[in-house]
């Protein structure tokens, strides 16, 4: 099916350091969402941003609605070593709730 | 802790086996999915369900049948599978299925076929 373009794919870092992560796509999405999967575990809802434009933070993550409508970021600030898993962002439709995903990006971060 | 609750977590059988997968949500939620997810995969949608009602089917083979009893409970039950089927199976829900209802995922349920 469908997939979103996340980028990058993995990255590996010092405990501290900002992470920045993004999705695009071809076609437009009402809502972008971002999930963390820890191994073992399901998604775990991190932000949910419903209008173009709309930055949102939660905690040491914020996360943007891009203004075309086709693209969001996600920032981690001062990464610590319970942020490690898998990153997804999900584009949600207009007409039934149905998610595109990204292809997730993993983070490590070493301490 | 995950709002929607998945048992069993880890369910081997073999391939003339007949099991089921259970998920059980309490937030009052009328849409409830089913997605399978292999290793390093995003989650692949499979069914879903909406005010108890089978709205979408992935094109998911027929050894994959779903049933949702009521508004709180959806079953995926499971006949012959193939070893190609071993994957993370995962259960959403969310308030309904219109715009700006975010999914919640239950933690899985890991199917190991033999």
């Amino acid at each position: 099916g469908q997939q979103l373009n996340q980028s990058p794919q993995s990255m590996f870092i010092q405990e501290g350091e900002d992470v920045s992560m993004n999705c695009t796509s071809s076609s437009i999405f009402n809502t972008w969402l971002w999930y963390k999967q820890d191994p073992g575990e399901g998604p775990v809802l991190l932000i949910a941003l419903y209008k173009a434009g709309e930055l949102t933070s939660n905690g040491r993550l914020t996360a943007q609605f891009g203004i075309t409508r086709k693209d969001s970021f996600l920032n981690i600030s001062a990464s610590i070593p319970s942020d490690v898993g898998i990153y997804f962002c999900a584009g949600q439709d207009v007409a039934g709730n149905m998610l595109t995903f990204g292809g997730g990006t993993r983070l490590m971060v070493k301490p | 802790d995950t709002e929607v609750t998945q048992t069993p977590k880890h369910l081997v059988m073999g391939m003339t086996n007949k099991k089921s997968l259970k998920c059980e949500q309490h937030m009052g939620h009328r849409a409830m999915y089913w997605y399978k997810q292999k290793a390093k995969k995003p989650p692949e949608l499979m069914f879903v369900y909406s005010y108890e009602k089978l709205s979408i089917n992935e094109s998911v083979p027929s050894r994959f049948s779903p049933e949702c009893p009521n508004s709180s409970l959806l079953n995926l039950h499971l006949h012959a599978l193939q070893p190609e089927d071993s994957a993370l199976y995962l259960c959403a829900s969310s308030q309904d299925r219109g715009p700006n209802q975010p999914q919640h995922f239950g933690d899985g349920t890991r199917l190991s076929i033999l």
